[in-house]
């Protein structure tokens, strides 16, 4: 069965640091991969999304990811975090059986200043 | 332009009472989903929808009934709430990017 797993529930960052959020997916074909993003007291807003092609893919707000299928991972990257970054992280996977998503438990990310 | 719009906000049940959350959406998409979202646990699906008239079952449908006469709106009824059913209540929806999914704002449910 498809999974996701984002192994770290809470990621501590510097204003200014670099970022990495984790995922890992299990699925055998190529998956559909996306990550979303959840403000406090708001909705999920889609940050980007990986479908074929170049691995490397971008988003809004900064944010690019790597497919990785060696790996089975699809790592969410900032350059430089802004303390309007802090939120709550979501990967997701495609289900190839009835076309909605398969998320991960989330990633909270805090900003120290 | 609203996209998706969820009613009330916050709602406050005692074990049994029954009530319906409010979804709609303005922007003529086919699929919609309900998801529950609980801490550590991230977004679990309750029912789903792929257009008018059909609807289906999602990971956690125990508990909750779904409809969809419109292609707008999709309403969510908790049957008999219990306290295992606290939780926040997201509606979502999507168009021909079926995997890109618009959120509400959800709805913070407390039974008591």
């Amino acid at each position: 069965a498809q999974s996701v797993t984002q192994p770290d529930i809470h990621i501590t960052v510097s204003e200014g640091a670099s970022l990495e959020l984790r995922c890992n997916y299990s699925y055998g074909a190529t998956p559909y991969l996306f990550w979303y993003v959840q403000s406090p007291g708001q909705g999920l807003q889609l940050l980007l999304k990986y479908f074929s092609g170049d691995t490397l893919v971008q988003g809004i707000k900064g944010f690019e990811a790597e497919f990785k299928r060696s790996q089975s991972s699809f790592n969410l990257r900032k350059p430089s975090v802004h303390w309007s970054d802090a939120a709550e992280y979501f990967c997701a996977v495609g289900s190839d059986s009835n076309y909605q998503l398969i998320w991960g438990a989330g990633t909270k990310l805090i900003i120290k200043p | 332009n609203a996209g998706v719009t969820q009613t009330p906000k916050f709602q406050v049940l005692k074990t049994g009472q029954s009530m319906t959350l409010q979804c709609a959406q303005d922007m003529n998409h086919e699929y919609m989903s309900w998801y529950r979202q609980d801490p550590g646990m991230g977004l679990r699906l309750i029912h789903y929808s792929v257009g008018a008239g059909i609807t289906d079952q999602g990971e956690v449908p125990n508990g909750y009934n779904v409809s969809r006469s419109t292609t707008e709106d999709f309403p969510l009824r908790l049957l008999s709430a219990a306290p295992s059913q606290t939780s926040v209540y997201f509606c979502a929806s999507s168009g021909l990017a079926v995997y890109e999914q618009y959120f509400g704002p959800g709805t913070r449910l407390t039974v008591t």
